[in-house]
């Protein structure tokens, strides 16, 4: 069964350094988002992205954090300056074909440390 | 703002009950309906998707969907302890994001 993939599993960082989380969403989708939940609580909306560009931002979503699909396979969310308010789970989501079909599948998530 | 507001429980039940999930949601232009479960430290795992007013059942789940009252449901029948997880709730319109709930947690005692 087609699945969305999410490396590293963990991640920890100092404050302030770069960190980039990486996802292979399922292959035949064309919706790929980014989500958020800090540790209990709600899961937040970062990012989505469709054709190749940002599609909806949540304010969350603010100049330190980038997506990117460098290749055919691959979706990247980079922050570029660690806050020890960023530790949280990241999970990449995806959905299919558009329209009505709008059933996102998430990945087993990146758990984020900021130190 | 668009909300999405879930009693979070704990909501308790023996084995073999019907658990029952609620959801209100505020924005009227929501077309598109759905019930994650959520196991602690894993990802949301989808469960249920539901468009239309009505029920919809996929072997022990059952959810219901009311445009017109803002509301959505999840019915779990013959519960599992398997079953004890948080059930997210989560609307959007056809293409953007989801918005959850705060989950309702589900416990099932053997």
């Amino acid at each position: 069964e087609p699945e969305v993939t999410q490396t590293p599993s963990h991640q920890v960082t100092q404050m302030g350094q770069e960190v980039i989380l990486r996802c292979v969403p399922i292959s035949n989708h064309l919706y790929f988002y980014w989500y958020r939940q800090i540790l209990g609580q709600k899961v937040e909306f970062l990012v989505s992205f469709y054709n190749n560009e940002i599609s909806e931002k949540s304010e969350i979503f603010d100049d330190q954090f980038s997506v990117e699909r460098p290749d055919g396979s691959n979706f990247t969310l980079k922050i570029r300056s660690t806050k020890l308010e960023d530790s949280a789970m990241y999970f990449c989501a995806s959905s299919g074909t558009g329209g009505t079909s709008t059933e996102a599948f998430f990945g087993q998530g990146t758990r984020l440390t900021v130190v | 703002q668009k909300e999405v507001e879930q009693n979070s429980g704990p909501l308790s039940v023996p084995e073999g009950a019907i658990a029952s999930l609620n959801c209100t949601y505020s924005d009227r232009v929501s077309q598109s309906f759905f019930w994650y479960r959520q196991y602690s430290g894993k990802s949301p795992e989808l469960i249920m998707s539901i468009y239309s007013n009505g029920d919809k059942e996929d072997g022990r789940f059952t959810a219901q969907l009311n445009k017109a009252s803002q509301y959505v449901s999840l019915l779990i029948r013959d519960s599992q302890p398997s079953d004890s997880a948080t059930y997210l709730c989560a609307v959007n319109q056809a293409g953007t994001a989801l918005i959850f709930g705060k989950g309702t947690t589900l416990s099932v005692s053997s």
